[in-house]
């Protein structure tokens, strides 16, 4: 597509239950972001891939988060034993090659944990 | 620890007049800043950047401006328009480190007043 594509838009889910967030990015960008928006805050970095790797995770902010890319292309954030405070809106970028700056965001995925 | 600073978090302007948004930074690695809107239930959009080696760049209406000996950068919006009304984030990241991560403000929202 022509943008950076996320799914689901919203997701209501009950405590302690797993979520996956799905982001496609724009073909060719080879990074790949995952940041998330909480009420009142600014974008929080989660992690970072370049290609299928991710080089970066320091945003991660427990071990029931993690991520995954394959074939370069799509990726998946897991959280897993949801808590009330993830709930927030997880936004996915991506750009073409390493250190380029400018970001192309999703709309974001809306997680509200009950 | 915040390292990029949006201390207004709103601002209203009247039509035609200029605005002024401000940002300041405390890790003096930053060597690349940029600024991005965001419209609500959409994603952030790239605005403007502007890399250390510069003051000043200008696009159209919109003038970011790099005080780096006092850590601070400001977008001008001149004249302002209703269609600006937006939430504008400030990001700053540290390229020449090899680091890939921007790091965003809490952001200001616009209100441009016809």
């Amino acid at each position: 597509g022509a943008g950076v594509s996320q799914s689901p838009s919203n997701k209501v889910t009950e405590k302690g239950k797993d979520v996956e967030l799905r982001c496609d990015p724009i073909s060719g960008h080879t990074a790949l972001y995952w940041y998330r928006q909480s009420l009142g805050q600014g974008l929080e970095f989660l992690i970072y891939f370049q290609g299928n790797s991710a080089p970066d995770k320091s945003g991660l902010p427990s071990d029931r988060f993690s991520a995954e890319r394959t074939g370069g292309s799509v990726s998946t954030l897991t959280i897993q034993r949801t808590q009330q405070e993830d709930s927030a809106v997880y936004l996915c970028a991506s750009s073409f090659g390493r250190s380029s700056g400018e970001l192309f965001f999703g709309e974001g995925s809306r997680l509200t944990v009950l | 620890d915040q390292q990029v600073k949006q201390n207004s978090p709103s601002l209203s302007v009247q039509e035609g007049r200029i605005s002024i948004l401000n940002c300041d930074y405390t890790n003096s690695m930053f060597d690349y800043f940029l600024w991005y809107k965001k419209y609500p239930a959409e994603g952030p959009t790239f605005l403007i950047s502007i890399s250390s080696i510069k003051d000043k760049n200008e696009d159209g209406r919109f003038t970011v401006f790099l005080n780096k000996s006092a850590k601070h950068l400001s977008l001008h919006i001149v004249p302002s328009q209703p269609g600006d009304s937006a939430v504008y984030f400030c990001a700053a990241s540290a390229r020449g480190t090899g680091a890939n991560n921007l790091f965003f403000g809490t952001g200001t929202r616009l209100t441009v007043i016809p």
